[in-house]
């Protein structure tokens, strides 16, 4: 089955400074690789996505690359802010409707005002 | 997006007791919905596949016997957990992806479950 990684498990940053997140998928079947952003005893929220026919996605100060040949995908937060402090996933599927999600460790992302 | 709705939020019960938990798909139907639990400070794992109208799937050292789930409905599947004990003491989420081509799979709240 998937199996994926991510690092690091807690990053501080300070205000302003970006942030970035990497995480490694074991399935080559994998094709969709969601980012949720959780709060404390809250679902997790989607925060961007990227399908595997893309190599980039952008929205805002969120930003996914996917380099499909390393399996790996990164997400970047620039000029972090302190609401973005939170628990952040990656996430792994094969892409069709109802496929499960296979998490990774989750990172504890801090940033400091 | 789609709407799942998760109940209840939060359980307290006793040792030796039983538990349901449900997950309702508000504006869409769900051919398939998935159960996590989530440790503190931990990952959401996939405890088990619920389909409707037949038997569930379940992960690697998921007791089926334990956490019963039933998706009778479209809209419904739900899970109970049977003779609880503390150790069970978790949060409990479930999800649904929109058939209608979609691949973003769509959370309930959860349900912080205590067993005392």
């Amino acid at each position: 089955g998937e199996n994926v990684e991510q690092h690091p498990s807690t990053l501080s940053v300070q205000e302003g400074d970006s942030a970035v997140i990497k995480c490694t998928y074991s399935d080559s079947a994998s094709n969709y690789f969601p980012w949720y952003k959780q709060e404390l005893g809250k679902r997790p929220q989607l925060i961007i996505d990227i399908r595997s026919n893309v190599g980039e996605k952008k929205d805002q100060r969120i930003a996914v690359t996917l380099n499909k040949t390393a399996k790996h995908f990164s997400l970047h937060i620039t000029e972090t802010q302190p609401e973005d402090s939170a628990v952040y996933f990656c996430a792994a599927s094969r892409g069709n409707a109802g496929n499960m999600l296979t998490f990774g460790g989750g990172t504890r992302l801090m940033v400091k005002p | 997006g789609a709407v799942v709705s998760q109940h209840p939020s939060r359980v307290i019960c006793k040792s030796g007791t039983s538990v349901k938990i449900e997950c309702r798909s508000l504006d869409f139907q769900a051919t398939t919905m998935f159960w996590y639990r989530q440790f503190p400070k931990q990952s959401l794992m996939l405890m088990a596949t619920s389909n409707e109208g037949s038997k569930a799937t379940y992960e690697q050292g998921v007791e089926k016997d334990k956490f019963l789930i039933n998706h009778a409905s479209l809209t419904l599947s739900t899970l109970t957990v049977t003779s609880a004990h503390p150790e069970d003491s978790s949060f409990y989420i479930c999800s649904a992806a929109s058939p209608g081509g979609y691949t973003e799979a769509f959370f309930g709240q959860g349900t912080r479950l205590t067993v005392v």
